[in-house]
């Protein structure tokens, strides 16, 4: 069993919808929960933490920990063509960070 | 611009090749990095050094070689290249290992 897993999707949304993306990870001793946005021919970019569990907030992006089930989410409000890139979820261990494989998001105008 | 920077970009090559990547940081951190991103996206490390010194060394064939001469330098020496090492590989920096990185650009690296 992969420590991370996301679905690759790809995800396509029309504008403005909500966007719910997620992934499990298998060691319930992680405690940083991280989410990066890659744009097209670019470096991953960290948009998001959240340490434990809970919820926090950033403008349009909310980033959730739910550590009961060991499930993390990041949910996209009033979703934007500019929010079209992948999203990688990632935790911090043994001082490197482990991705999970990123899930494509298509916002289409 | 305080960045990660990686030099080339591009860089097309034949089998057997040895290649050269190149990457620099100007914003202070101790800690350095090298991903490779296949063509699923998949990120994985193969190296990371803080100040100088290497700390994690992912499975990694030993035709990858990295050398930091400085905290601010890290790059990454291929040998006798492979189709299968075609990928875009990524330089990053952080302050604290693990938190908070920094990705340069990537360098798209085909193997013909």
């Amino acid at each position: 069993q992969k420590e991370v897993e996301q679905d690759p999707g790809p995800l396509s949304v029309p504008e403005g919808a909500i966007v719910s993306l997620n992934c499990t990870y298998s060691n319930s001793a992680f405690q940083y929960f991280m989410w990066y946005r890659q744009y097209s021919r670019k470096g991953p970019e960290l948009l998001m933490y959240t340490y434990s569990s809970g919820n926090k907030e950033d403008g349009r992006f909310t980033a959730q920990v739910d550590k009961s089930s060991k499930y993390i989410s990041l949910f996209i409000r009033d979703s934007q063509p500019s929010d079209s890139a992948t999203y990688l979820c990632a935790i911090p261990r043994g001082g490197k960070l482990i991705f999970g494989q990123g899930t494509t998001l298509q916002v289409k105008p | 611009d305080t960045a990660v920077s990686q030099t080339p970009k591009y860089l097309v090559t034949q089998m057997g090749n040895d290649k050269s990547i190149k990457c620099e940081q100007n914003l202070g951190h101790d800690t350095m990095y090298w991903y490779k991103q296949d063509s699923k996206k998949f990120l994985k490390i193969m190296f990371s050094y803080n100040n100088k010194e290497l700390i994690i060394n992912e499975t990694v064939p030993n035709r990858f070689s990295p050398k930091s001469p400085d905290k601010a330098h890290l790059n990454l020496h291929i040998n006798s290249l492979e189709l299968g090492d075609s990928a875009v590989y990524f330089c990053a920096s952080s302050q604290d290992t693990g938190y908070g990185y920094t990705f340069g650009s990537g360098t798209r690296l085909t193997v013909v």
